[in-house]
C-alpha cells in the first residue's frame, strides 16, 4: 500500500480563509518532504519542502507543519484565494537516492 | 513553464498501435521520472532513470517501453495498451533521485 496518505479527499473554504491540509505518513525513516500543487490540466508543482530535522517552514502565505511523532505533515495557507484552488499532495522521500512517494491529493475549493 | 516539456499534451490509441511519448528537460538535472497518474489514485511511479541509467522500474507492464538517450530526453514506448492504461502520464526531473522534482504538464492518453 501507500506510504503517504492525505486525511481528507475534498476541503471547501471561503476566500481569505486560513486552509490547513493534512498528510499522515507510516515511514519513520523518511528524511523529506515536499507539498506540491496541481491545477487542471498542468503538473504538480512545487510549493514548499521540509527536511526532518525541523519542525517549521514558512514561505510566502504558505507554512508546512511536520510532527515526527505522530509521523503527520500539514500545509497551511493563509488567506485563501481562488487561485489556490487546486489538488494537493504530500511526497516524502523514504530513502536517499530513491524517488519521491505521493500520497493521495486532497482538492482544495475557494470560493469567493 | 517548469523547464521539462513533454509532448503530446493528448494521445488518443488503438489497442493496437505503437506510439511514443516524449519528454525534454532545459535544467540540467540527472535524473527523470515517468508517473502515472490515474483518478483517485495517487502518482504512480513507473519508471527512474539516474545519469541515463534505469535505476527503478516499479513492476511496470512490458507494453510501456522507457528510453532515455541522454539526461535531457525521456521517452516512453506505447505498445498493445489496453483501456485501463488510459490516464495522464507525468514526466519529472530531479538534481538528484530523491530531491525536488520538477514535473512537465502530462501527455492525457485515452486508449480506446
Amino acid at each position: 500500500g501507500e506510504s503517504v496518505g492525505l486525511h481528507l479527499p475534498t476541503l471547501s473554504v471561503q476566500e481569505g480563509d486560513n486552509s490547513i491540509i493534512n498528510c499522515a505518513y507510516s515511514n519513520s525513516a523518511s528524511d523529506y518532504f515536499i507539498w506540491y500543487k496541481q491545477e487542471s490540466g498542468k503538473g504538480p508543482q512545487f510549493i514548499i519542502d521540509i527536511r526532518s530535522n525541523m519542525d517549521k517552514r514558512q514561505g510566502q502565505r504558505v507554512t508546512v507543519l511536520l510532527n515526527k511523532t505522530v509521523k503527520h505533515l500539514s500545509l497551511q495557507i493563509a488567506a485563501t484565494q481562488p487561485g489556490d484552488s487546486a489538488v494537493y499532495f504530500c511526497a516524502e522521500n523514504i530513502q536517499a537516492g530513491t524517488a519521491l512517494i505521493f500520497g493521495k491529493g486532497t482538492t482544495l475549493s475557494v470560493s469567493s | 513553464e517548469t523547464g521539462v516539456t513533454q509532448t503530446p499534451r493528448h494521445l488518443v490509441m488503438g489497442m493496437t498501435n505503437k506510439k511514443s511519448l516524449k519528454c525534454e528537460q532545459h535544467l540540467g538535472h540527472n535524473a527523470m521520472y515517468w508517473y502515472k497518474q490515474s483518478a483517485k489514485k495517487p502518482l504512480e511511479l513507473m519508471f527512474v532513470y539516474n545519469f541515463k541509467e534505469q535505476t527503478e522500474n516499479n513492476s511496470v507492464p512490458s507494453r510501456f517501453s522507457p528510453e532515455c538517450p541522454n539526461s535531457s530526453h525521456l521517452f516512453l514506448h506505447l505498445h498493445t495498451l489496453q483501456p485501463e492504461d488510459s490516464a495522464l502520464y507525468l514526466c519529472a526531473s530531479s538534481q538528484g533521485e530523491g530531491s525536488e522534482a520538477f514535473f512537465g504538464q502530462g501527455t492525457r492518453l485515452t486508449v480506446v
